[in-house]
């Protein structure tokens, strides 16, 4: 799987959106970038994932360069709720390879 | 979404004896299930692929003797610390991906403590 590489941490006002970014430059043809969550002594929350094209979904969007060597996570409206560490995991195959993601505190 | 659940969610056992987890995908089934473990103030470490009627798969490192994985359902794994030592206190994860995706679903979480 390829390697990402995150920001270690970053914070965001309540209400504001949160960009996350994500660079993956050795990334594959066929592998998806995926996004997961962990709020504190919780198993990951599923975000949202995606090939070439950006996508959205109700928790967040995926913004993936052209070339595909990075990607950004947006939160439209960050609330307090939404301060994890945020992970951005490359893979073809089942298991997945945690980095160290980036710890996202939002502020009130 | 899919849901997966764990239990139970936390244990403390003291050390020498055998704590077993276990792992169900409540409303999917999934023939492969994944466990991970993750220290304090640390990321998740995959441990073993789980695989429904065939053994598991370790990952470098863990051994297999000390942690059992049985996988005997299509619904349900389950993962048994053997002579549990202070050293084993972790969180364990467990997961599956979704019938139609390589997306992952994981449970909330096994914090063990050994004493």
């Amino acid at each position: 799987d390829a390697k990402t590489t995150q920001p270690t941490s970053m914070d965001c006002a309540e209400g504001r959106a949160a960009n996350l970014p994500c660079n993956h430059s050795t990334i594959s043809g066929n592998e998806y970038v995926y996004w997961y969550r962990q709020i504190h002594s919780q198993g990951p929350q599923y975000i949202i994932h995606g090939l070439k094209n950006n996508e959205t979904n109700e928790m967040a969007s995926l913004i993936i360069t052209e070339d595909r060597k990075s990607s950004t996570l947006i939160l439209p409206h960050a609330t307090l709720r939404d301060t994890a560490v945020y992970y951005c995991i490359v893979h073809a195959r089942r298991a997945l390879t945690f980095g160290s993601g980036t710890r996202l505190q939002v502020q009130p | 979404g899919a849901v997966v659940s764990q239990h139970p969610s936390w244990v403390i056992c003291k050390s020498g004896t055998s704590v077993k987890i276990e792992c169900r995908s409540l409303d999917f089934q999934a023939t492969t299930m994944f466990w991970y473990r993750q220290f304090p103030k640390q990321s998740l470490m995959l441990m073993a692929t789980s695989n429904e009627g065939s053994k598991a798969t370790y990952e470098q490192g863990v051994e297999k003797d000390k942690f059992l994985i049985n996988h005997a359902s299509l619904t349900l794994s389950t993962l048994t610390v053997t002579s549990a030592h202070p050293e084993d206190s972790s969180f364990y994860i467990c997961s599956a991906p979704g019938v139609s995706t390589d997306t992952q679903y994981f449970g909330p979480g096994t914090r063990l403590t050994v004493l």
